[in-house]
């Protein structure tokens, strides 16, 4: 099957610190992308909607100046955490649609914020 | 909204005991139903789905039929293996394919004992 990628795997960084977060379609092009972010024990959240060439779409609730997203190809969108804080550390899921097929997840990425 | 509730985990089997997980949703419309599969380390796979009532999807000796009376995607397979140990998730999306938003449950983590 289709594969999707995600770097880094876990990322450690200070408060107030800007991180980014790489998604890719490895075999396939994907004019949109999600983005979940998922607490421990719950379930996966969806933030966001990547659409390549336009503004990505929140959900409710979703800080749109905290959480940056940027759908530069059809190969690959980023998710940027801007001034990150301790409350922001989670786990950060990616996926992406195949052209007429399910979604393919990204491994995720761990956040943690000190 | 749509949501779906799963059967809480963790759950442990012997191997070749017979496993069900419960899964119930709510949703406007008729949505599709998805099980998705999480192995350690890597991203979630799609196990098998139901996009109409009474559809039942089945992959690798796992089964779940679209119950649409009683609003239910239970997960079944006859003899679990070790390999089956995992955390599965119960999902629902407006579209055949899953390529759309998907509303997770909150997962439930499996171990197979030999």
């Amino acid at each position: 099957g289709a594969v999707v990628s995600q770097h880094p795997s876990w990322v450690i960084c200070k408060s107030g610190t800007s991180v980014k977060i790489e998604c890719r379609s490895l075999d396939f092009q994907a004019t949109t992308m999600f983005w979940y972010r998922q607490f421990p024990k719950q379930s996966l959240m969806l933030m966001a909607t990547s659409n390549e060439g336009s503004k990505a779409t929140y959900e409710q609730g979703v800080e749109k100046d905290k959480f940056l997203i940027n759908h530069a190809s059809l190969t690959l969108s980023t998710l940027t955490v801007t001034s990150a804080h301790p409350e922001d550390s989670s786990f950060y899921i990616c996926s992406a649609p195949a052209p007429g097929e399910t979604q393919y997840f990204g491994p995720g990425t761990r956040l943690l914020v000190l | 909204g749509d949501s779906v509730t799963q059967m809480e985990g963790p759950v442990t089997l012997s191997e070749e005991a017979f496993l069900t997980i419960n899964c119930t949703y709510t949703a406007t419309g008729y949505p599709s139903l998805f099980w998705y599969v999480q192995y350690p380390g890597e991203g979630l796979q799609l196990l098998l789905k139901a996009t109409k009532a009474d559809d039942k999807g089945s992959n690798k000796g796992f089964e779940a039929t679209y119950r649409k009376e009683t609003t239910s995607f239970h997960l079944e397979k006859g003899s679990v293996q070790v390999s089956d140990s995992a955390v599965y998730f119960c999902a629902l999306s407006g579209s055949n394919f899953g390529n759309e938003k998907l509303t997770f449950g909150t997962g439930t983590r499996l171990t197979i004992i030999p």
